[in-house]
């Protein structure tokens, strides 16, 4: 069974670094056709993708956030973690991570199973 | 960026309806979209993908479409448990992008 648990703080302050953890099960971090996605959703608005990890740890991320982020893993613990640099109170969403799959030329499909997201809160 | 346009934003339909929604890519995403189904409180669920692929366990009443940038999504015979936002996604090329939204409310 494919389950995605996101953790992290539910408040921060303008300016701080957010990191959150995406701990997944049922597939592994390595597997050649998965990777791991970072989503977030701003309180009645739409999705918007931050970043994402693929199996051979190529990274990529949204380039408007401006630098501020960064995905890593630990494969030997199945977690992905999301660090976001200098938050802001517009920042403040429902974080979710999601597993990516890729087709047989390794492009990305679609995010075919998501965690049940983190509200993250950006206020002083 | 490519830039997803969803249509309608909203869209009020009966128990037993067929209703499609639109999304339209502001340039060429060969068929790598797919479209997505939240309710209030809960995380997307894929529904379809490769812009015609059902995903596993999702009814045979959602069907994709595409014709060049435009790409569809039918619900025959909606159902109470369809009433939801649906979004589309396009990932052909960074950043991946999502369209704004179309709400299907119970008329």
């Amino acid at each position: 069974q494919v389950t995605l648990n996101e953790s992290g703080p539910v408040l921060v302050k303008p300016t701080e670094t957010l990191a959150l953890t995406c701990s997944v099960s049922g597939f592994s971090l390595t597997n050649p056709y998965m990777g791991v996605s970072w989503i977030r959703q701003p309180p009645g608005k739409a999705l918007e993708w931050l970043a994402h990890i693929l199996p051979n740890d190529e990274k990529s991320y949204n380039t408007s956030l401006k630098g501020r982020l960064t995905i890593s893993r630990d494969t030997s613990k199945s977690h992905v973690v999301l660090t976001m640099t200098n938050m802001d109170p517009e920042d403040t969403a429902t974080y979710y991570c999601a597993r990516t799959l890729l087709d047989y030329s390794f492009a990305i499909d679609a995010f075919d199973f998501w965690g049940q997201g983190t509200v993250v809160t950006v206020s002083t | 960026d490519i830039r997803l346009t969803q249509s309608p934003s909203f869209l009020s339909a009966s128990v037993g309806d067929r209703v499609t929604i639109t999304c339209r890519a502001s340039r060429g995403i060969s068929s790598y979209l797919a479209w997505y189904q939240q309710k209030p409180g809960e995380a997307p669920k894929l529904l379809i993908y490769a812009a015609s692929t059902l995903q596993r366990g999702v009814p045979s009443r959602f069907s994709g479409s595409a014709s060049g940038t435009e790409f569809t999504l039918t619900v025959n015979s909606l159902q109470p448990e369809d009433f939801a936002t649906y979004y589309c996604q396009q990932l052909n090329s960074y950043p991946v992008t999502f369209g704004g939204g179309t709400k299907v409310e119970i008329k």
